[in-house]
């Protein structure tokens, strides 16, 4: 079955720590995307990819860095200049404007 | 700028009791209105796609509408496997990326 694989299900993070979120899509689609989602609000865009080896900076990327070497891959790292990680971290992918198609999301957690 | 409002927050409601939930829009040039449904720790599900005025679409218990100015989700006879939280999102036409804006979301319960 075609979809978007998110990994780790749970990450905890340490203080001074870079942890690297991991999304994977066989859905052949162009654009691949990250929002962080906090409790209480919508989705905020961190990064999106419109092409491999292009990516344009969201409304909240400082703290936040990807690549996109491979169209099926597109992975995020929270570096340690986000002083405040925790939150819901979806990754989702689409074709032209059709509709966005979500991963399973990853919780990252402060220890 | 690009803006999109979700009402209510949160909305409780008895099984069978149907509702509407809003979704009011501002954006230079609208080229897609979005519905999504997410579960605890998930994510977002798509539910349906809305372009222009006076569209509709329906699913099962669902059924979303679309104006120049905003969205309704509406649920009739809701069932408690209804309970979950309804995004509404928005692609503008300006500029040259396609990137989708959200509202917070509508908490729905439905109880048995």
């Amino acid at each position: 079955d075609g979809g978007i694989t998110q990994s780790p299900k749970y990450l905890f993070r340490k203080e001074g720590q870079n942890v690297t979120l991991s999304c994977e899509q066989n859905l052949n689609h162009d654009a691949m995307y990250w929002y962080r989602q906090d409790p209480g609000q919508g989705l905020r865009l961190i990064y999106y990819s419109q092409i491999v080896n292009d990516f344009q900076k969201g409304d909240i990327a400082e703290g936040y860095s990807v690549s996109r070497e491979k169209k099926e891959s597109f992975p995020l790292t929270v570096t340690s200049a986000q002083k405040n990680p925790t939150a819901f971290y979806l990754c989702a992918s689409r074709q032209g404007d059709e509709k966005l198609f979500f991963g399973s999301g990853t919780q990252l957690s402060v220890l | 700028e690009d803006q999109v409002t979700q009402s209510p927050e949160a909305l409780r409601l008895q099984e069978g009791e149907s509702s509407s939930l809003n979704c009011s829009y501002t954006v230079s040039g609208l080229r897609g209105l979005f519905w999504y449904r997410q579960d605890p720790g998930k994510g977002p599900e798509f539910l349906f796609t809305l372009y222009s005025a006076g569209e509709e679409k329906e699913k099962e218990r669902l059924k979303a509408t679309l104006t120049k100015k905003e969205s309704f989700l509406h649920i009739t006879a809701p069932k408690p496997e209804d309970s979950a939280t309804y995004l509404c999102a928005v692609q503008a036409g300006g500029g040259a990326t396609n990137k989708l804006i959200f509202g917070t979301g509508t908490l729905l319960a439905v109880q048995p």
